[in-house]
């Protein structure tokens, strides 16, 4: 049972313009969502994050989105950069839970020049 | 910065063997976590730790245990290898106040 989903497996998006990455979560116990960003055989990399009394959270060119009615969250990047290109990988949390995540399938994101 | 380290970044094993991956911090946090990540399944817990000695079932627990018998320390053990546990296998870290995790570079362990 995916409580977490990402339908999205890959996305490719010119550099300069805006990336939108996807999430939808299914456990209305979900409090907290963060974004991660993974380069090949490298551990993840914690990039942004929202906790569910705000519904817009911004860092930079990141700005998470968050819709509770719909269970819904996205990630846009706005430049995106050549660097930008990697697996990211959404994530929810409940408290009371020991900060345990649970995490998306992961998008593929490719920034083409 | 937050430092989590892997014992090795490839290993190679034989079907039958029992591993060893082992993962070490110098932050002190209280949680530590033991994930493995494969393709079009993202990340998925297998064990967790939010104290010396203590231990939680993490969604895939089959097959492995885990050790923690000092607070920087979190040892995954699959006690009898199998091909199936052929995967990208990731270690990280909180404090009890924070959801933020910090991850290891990761061990790719191949099960021949």
């Amino acid at each position: 049972d995916q409580q977490v989903k990402q339908n999205s497996p890959s996305l490719s998006v010119q550099e300069g313009r805006i990336s939108i990455l996807n999430c939808d979560y299914t456990n209305s116990m979900f409090d907290y969502f963060l974004w991660y960003k993974k380069y090949p055989a490298e551990g993840p990399t914690f990039l942004i994050s929202i906790s569910s009394i705000k519904d817009k959270n911004e860092d930079g060119r990141f700005t998470v989105f968050l819709n509770k009615s719909a269970k819904h969250l996205s990630l846009h990047i706005v430049p995106s950069q050549p660097g930008d290109s990697a697996v990211y990988f959404c994530a929810a949390s409940a408290t009371g839970t020991a900060s345990k995540l649970t995490f998306g399938t992961g998008t593929r994101l490719q920034v083409t020049l | 910065d937050v430092k989590v380290t892997q014992s090795s970044r490839y290993l190679v094993k034989r079907t039958g063997e029992k591993v060893f991956l082992e993962c070490v911090q110098d932050m002190d946090h209280e949680n530590m976590f033991w994930y493995r990540q494969d393709p079009g399944l993202g990340l998925r817990l297998i064990y967790f730790s939010y104290d010396v000695k203590m231990k939680e079932k993490g969604d895939i627990p089959e097959g492995y245990s885990v050790s923690r018998e000092k607070k920087e320390r979190f040892s995954l053990i699959l006690e009898s290898a199998s091909t199936n546990q052929t995967s990208m296998y990731l270690c990280a870290i909180t404090d009890r106040t924070s959801y933020e995790q910090y991850f290891g570079p990761g061990t790719r362990l191949t099960v021949t």
